[in-house]
């Protein structure tokens, strides 16, 4: 069945290190692949997506992306969270070539300590 | 930059009662959905609208639900009789491809949080 994973609820970090969120995914082929964000009380905001070519991509807010075919991983990184990056975050993904509807991961909880 | 909009932010009703969730998509879109996220759990596909008529819907989307573009700015969700398990919050999309023209990237608005009791 087609799915989408994020394996860690909550991550705690502290401001200023580093953070990897993980994402995998099960498709039959290599879907488009989102990642948002939602801040407490807020809507979701896109922070990037990937559709085909350079597996690295950039996004916003200094949020950055990287598809892994062999591992069927899309995980999010920043190199230094802030405290503002406190907030929920989803991959989402979308069958490729279509325009069908996105499939949402359970989130991670990003909590931003001192 | 454009944006969904969605009224009201934060609607209470007694159970039974009819709701009507408004939203205006970004204008030049082809394609409206309906997600909802109760509390603590994952944002789930309810319905998408395409072309005046119903693309898909999920089995979460019973007859209690309608969706409607009653004008060409407006997408309204109703409940006919809402029930304790709709409390959630109702988010709207739009996107602006058409079928089979590429991938689907989905604006979202901020949401409307029904509470039921």
């Amino acid at each position: 069945a087609q799915s989408v994973t994020q394996p860690d609820i909550h991550i705690t970090v502290s401001e200023g290190a580093s953070l990897e969120l993980r994402c995998n995914y099960s498709y039959g082929a290599t879907p488009y692949l989102f990642w948002y964000v939602q801040s407490p009380g807020q809507g979701l905001q896109l922070l990037l997506k990937y559709f085909s070519g350079d597996t690295l991509v950039q996004g916003i807010k200094g949020f950055e992306a990287e598809f892994k075919r062999s591992q069927s991983s899309f995980n999010l990184r920043k190199p230094s969270v802030h405290w503002s990056d406190a907030a929920e975050y989803f991959c989402a993904v979308v069958p490729s070539g279509g325009y069908q509807k996105v499939t949402f991961g359970t989130g991670t909880k990003l909590q931003v300590i001192p | 930059e454009p944006e969904v909009t969605q009224t009201p932010s934060h609607q209470v009703t007694q159970m039974g009662q009819e709701v009507i969730l408004r939203c205006v998509p970004i204008s030049n879109h082809l394609y409206f959905y309906w997600y909802r996220q109760i509390l603590g759990q994952k944002v789930e596909f309810l319905v998408s609208f395409y072309n005046n008529e119903i693309s898909e819907k999920s089995e979460i989307f019973d007859d209690q639900f309608s969706v409607e573009r009653p004008d060409g700015s407006n997408f309204t969700l109703k409940i006919r009789s809402t029930k304790l398990e709709d409390s959630a919050m109702y988010f709207c999309a739009s996107s602006p491809k058409g079928q089979g023209s590429g991938a689907n990237v989905l604006t979202f608005g901020a949401g409307s949080r029904l509470t039921v009791l």
